[in-house]
């Protein structure tokens, strides 16, 4: 099945800009999800078919995918984004359509 | 509100059953992609099943042949049958709709039901 890859952990200054790569194999292809999770709290979909933002998603949030790496961008980084961020592919040829990345800890610094 | 609600978790002995339910408002479930999405404690969130509008379903390997994901058009509850459960079963379930409007992105999560399995 699919395999999305994701870096387990990163940290950003306040203001800054945090970028997110989820690989997979000819990852343009597919869609891509992406998901932010906080604390004891269940997670919430923050891009959508890799660059479209959902009503109530900050414009600091965006998206974008090219070849093998899709990506989430958070320009001028808050506190309140201290999360995990999961990536999502669905991939409907096979078996098992649904597949998330191991996630990305952002640390806000 | 638009809103899912899981409910059933508890805690059983490994080999023993669960059936989890997810209550829907404000939306059908027969008409929308219904998931099962766990995570074990500290761990990353693993997709467990799909069911689809037309009532195709899918699972993960590690369930494959124990879980069993269901609806019930007439209570708009989705299901999660789980037999010869393990210690690796363990998590917290979430039920989420995809939502063919935002290209089946997982618009609506629940608060999760936990499952412990123990000796």
């Amino acid at each position: 099945s699919y395999v999305v890859t994701q870096t387990p952990s990163m940290s950003v200054a306040p203001g800054k800009t945090a970028t997110f790569a989820c690989g997979g194999n000819d990852i343009v292809t597919r869609t891509v999800h992406w998901y932010q999770q906080k604390p004891a709290q269940a997670p919430v979909l923050v891009i959508f078919d890799a660059t479209d933002r959902p009503s109530g998603i900050p414009e600091r949030f965006s998206g974008s995918k090219s070849g093998n790496t899709a990506t989430l961008t958070i320009s001028r980084v808050e506190v309140v984004d201290e999360a995990v961020y999961f990536c999502q592919v669905w991939d409907s040829s096979g078996n098992h359509p649904v597949v998330f990345g191991g996630g990305t800890k952002l640390t806000v610094l | 509100e638009v809103q899912v609600v899981e409910s059933g978790g508890g805690l059983v002995q490994p080999g023993e059953s669960l059936r989890l339910s997810c209550a829907a408002s404000e939306f059908t479930v027969s008409s929308s992609y219904m998931n099962w999405v766990r995570q074990a404690p500290g761990k990353g969130l693993e997709w467990v099943s799909v069911i689809y509008r037309n009532g195709k379903t899918f699972y993960a390997d590690s369930v494959k042949g124990r879980f069993t994901i269901s609806r019930d058009n007439s209570k708009n509850t989705l299901y999660l049958q789980m037999n010869s459960l393990r210690v690796e079963d363990t998590a917290l379930y979430y039920c989420a709709r995809a939502n063919n409007v935002v290209a089946l992105g997982m618009d609506v999560w629940g608060h999760g039901t936990t499952v412990t399995v123990s000796s």
